[in-house]
């Protein structure tokens, strides 16, 4: 099973939207919307940010949203802050023997 | 209130048998619908998802790394252990274990585990 696929980073300057892609199959993205965000900086566990798609758990800040379209999915970011400067990587379930995957990772950074 | 932790050795040496405990609290692995993984990050690389098991003590494991894995769960401890056998320096990672919903995300983690395989 390859890992999803993700830009190595993205930047924005504070108060800009930026929006990160996550790219799989039919067999991954395109075929469930089991699709999950998570934000982790550096030295820390990952944290939850969307789920199913584009469902925000509790707690999370509305700049942070999630949609999908054919096999790619997308985090968009919007109004950027210094501390949303981190790596994001998505996962998928996936049909494949491999019950879950993950993305490649991107590098966010607030110029 | 969820929580989990990961403990196991800081350092094992190759070809040795890795085995690593997830301690977990604020919810029961006997619940329909819950399950824990295992997911492990090498140093500046990404994730890498190892392995699960359900309520209904179903298994799954990553498609590379399937001869190599064991995932077993103590339901009266709230434990879950990995094991994972012939160990490589190439297999140096921070281990984690999360909750996973049946909604597919892992949606609470543990703090992780560094382990260094070296001789």
């Amino acid at each position: 099973q390859s890992a999803l696929t993700q830009p190595a980073s993205v930047s924005g300057s504070p108060g800009q939207s930026i929006t990160i892609s996550c790219t799989g199959t039919s067999s991954d993205v395109g075929g469930y919307n089991y699709v999950s965000w998570y934000q982790q900086h550096p030295g820390k566990a990952p944290k939850l940010m969307i789920y199913e798609v584009s469902n925000r758990p509790s707690g999370v800040s509305n700049r942070f949203s999630g949609s999908k379209s054919g096999n790619t999915a997308s985090l968009t970011i919007s109004g950027l802050q210094a501390e949303d400067e981190a790596d994001y990587y998505c996962s998928s379930y996936t049909s494949s023997s491999s019950l879950y995957v993950f993305g490649t990772g991107t590098k966010v950074t607030v110029l | 209130q969820v929580t989990l932790r990961e403990s196991g050795p800081a350092l094992v040496k190759p070809t040795q048998t890795l085995t690593l405990t997830c301690t977990f609290s604020g919810f029961s692995l006997s619940t329909s619908g819950m399950c824990v993984s295992w997911i492990r990050q090498p140093p500046g690389k990404a994730l890498e998802w190892l392995a699960l098991i359900d309520w209904d003590d179903d298994k799954y494991y990553s498609t590379s790394l399937k001869t190599r894995l064991t995932i077993s769960k103590d339901t009266s401890k709230n434990q879950v252990v990995l094991t994972m056998t012939n160990m490589d320096p190439v297999d140096t990672a921070t281990y984690y274990c999360a909750r996973i919903r049946q909604s597919g995300e892992f949606d609470y983690w543990g703090q992780g585990t560094l382990v260094t395989v070296s001789s």
